[in-house]
């Protein structure tokens, strides 16, 4: 079964300057997460999507960050324009449902580095 | 409230020790408490979890104890090998919410 794919796996981009990230579930996995992992952090929950649906962004800071889910399958996670905090690992996961005791499973993230 | 707070910050153990990672938590209603194993380039990935209903859970090398009246988990890792150097965090979350709170990580070397 292949796993959650995300691309690009590096990007650096100076501030001011917007970039967009993609994801690709798991086959079959209705539940897609977008975290942001700044070194020496744990992983954050930026959003979260069911289906097409967004179930929780109460920590997306909107007024740069947006993310779309297209047909319930990839998603895109744009940052416009990026900051120098912005700097960080976004990690993308999917689960087969939303419910606890769906494990989690998490792509191998794109570091973003913003001078 | 929302917070875990996870310790030590790095550890180092010799190859066949014990390692031993501490979480601590505010929010009583949480109650489902997973760690993760993360190595370089690599995203987290679930290794075990646990349930306040029971204290302590145990998966091969890995067993997790759960004191519930502290509000503090740990992992045990029993015979560690150099395979097991990584970043671990440990995480919480409320019952019918998968939202996961991070514990800020542990990076773990095991050495010869």
């Amino acid at each position: 079964e292949a796993g959650v794919a995300q691309s690009p796996r590096y990007k650096i981009i100076e501030k001011r300057q917007s970039v967009a990230f993609w994801c690709n579930p798991i086959s079959g996995h209705a539940t897609l997460y977008w975290y942001q992992q700044i070194l020496g952090q744990g992983p954050k929950l930026l959003i979260q999507f069911q289906n097409n649906g967004v179930v929780d962004d109460s920590q997306l800071p909107k007024d740069r960050f947006s993310a779309e889910r297209l047909k319930g399958v990839d998603s895109t996670l744009k940052i416009q324009p990026a900051k120098l905090e912005d700097s960080a690992v976004y990690l993308c996961a999917s689960s087969l449902d939303g419910g606890q005791g769906y494990e989690q499973y998490f792509g191998p993230g794109t570091r973003l580095t913003v001078t | 409230q929302q917070q875990v707070k996870q310790s030590p910050q790095s550890l180092i153990v010799q190859k066949g020790g014990i390692s031993i990672i501490n979480c601590a938590y505010e929010n009583t209603a949480f109650d489902y408490f997973p760690w993760y194993q993360q190595f370089p380039g690599k995203g987290p990935a679930l290794l075990i979890a646990i349930r306040p209903d029971v204290s302590e859970k145990k998966e091969g090398r890995f067993t997790i104890s759960f004191n519930k009246s502290a509000k503090q988990f740990s992992l045990h890792i029993m015979d560690s090998q150099p395979g097991d150097s990584a970043t671990y965090f440990c995480a919480a979350t409320l019952f019918g919410n998968e939202k996961l709170t991070f514990g800020t990580g542990t990076r773990l070397t095991i050495i010869p």
